[in-house]
């Protein structure tokens, strides 16, 4: 059975600061995925990471993916109070079939 | 360009009640999903499909039936609905292929 973690679960930042957030995963998949949702909304797909070593970046956000060790990381770089949502990374050998992580809810200070 | 739709967004159901949550997709996706959002608990996946016709169990399929008769639609039937129920329906559809999955806006439900 796929299982996957996310911590930490809950993250307060300072603007400008940075931080990473983990997503281990106890099974050999395919794909990972990194999605955002603000309070009462749907998910926002970030990054889809498909190979080892992948690293994929979007403004202030950077995704990467070892599968060796299964894992994959969310580093932050200077927050701002933008980027506060709740984040989830999701594994699965197909698009149809993901397991999520339990989310990381971030939320940046000024 | 509506992606996934999902009606209703809001609903409130006795305990007992039958009712079906409606998801459509125009992107003429192949694979479409149904997952449920508690507190704490992430998504999880109730039933999916690969194909009209075709249909699988998730993780958490009890208390829940699906059909897929068409590739645009995928509803999801609580045949009587408890209040372990209460959660956030999250409906996905995607493509073959290396592709992300895209959501729906959600149905928040509560059963009573």
């Amino acid at each position: 059975e796929l299982k996957v973690e996310q911590n930490p679960l809950f993250l307060s930042m300072q603007e400008g600061k940075n931080y990473t957030i983990y997503c281990n995963y106890s099974t050999t998949s395919d794909r990972l995925y990194w999605y955002r949702q603000d309070p009462g909304k749907s998910l926002e797909s970030l990054f889809v990471l498909l190979s080892n070593g992948a690293v994929k970046q979007e403004g202030r956000l950077m995704a990467s993916l070892d599968t060796k060790a299964r894992l994959s990381t969310l580093h932050i770089t200077a927050a701002v109070h933008d980027l506060s949502a709740t984040y989830f990374c999701a594994v699965g050998r197909s698009n149809y079939k993901l397991t999520f992580g339990k989310g990381t809810l971030l939320t940046v200070n000024p | 360009n509506a992606g996934v739709t999902q009606t209703p967004k809001f609903q409130v159901l006795k305990t007992g009640q039958s009712m079906t949550l409606q998801c459509a997709q125009d992107m003429n996706h192949e694979y479409m999903s149904w997952y449920r959002q508690d507190p704490g608990m992430g998504l999880r996946l109730i039933h999916y499909s690969v194909g009209a016709g075709i249909t699988d169990q998730g993780e958490v399929p009890n208390g829940y039936n699906v059909s897929r008769s068409t590739t645009e639609d995928f509803p999801l039937r609580l045949l009587s609905a408890a209040p372990s129920q209460t959660s956030v329906y999250f409906c996905a559809s995607s493509a073959t292929g290396n592709t992300e999955a895209f959501f729906g806006q959600g149905t928040r439900l509560t059963v009573v």
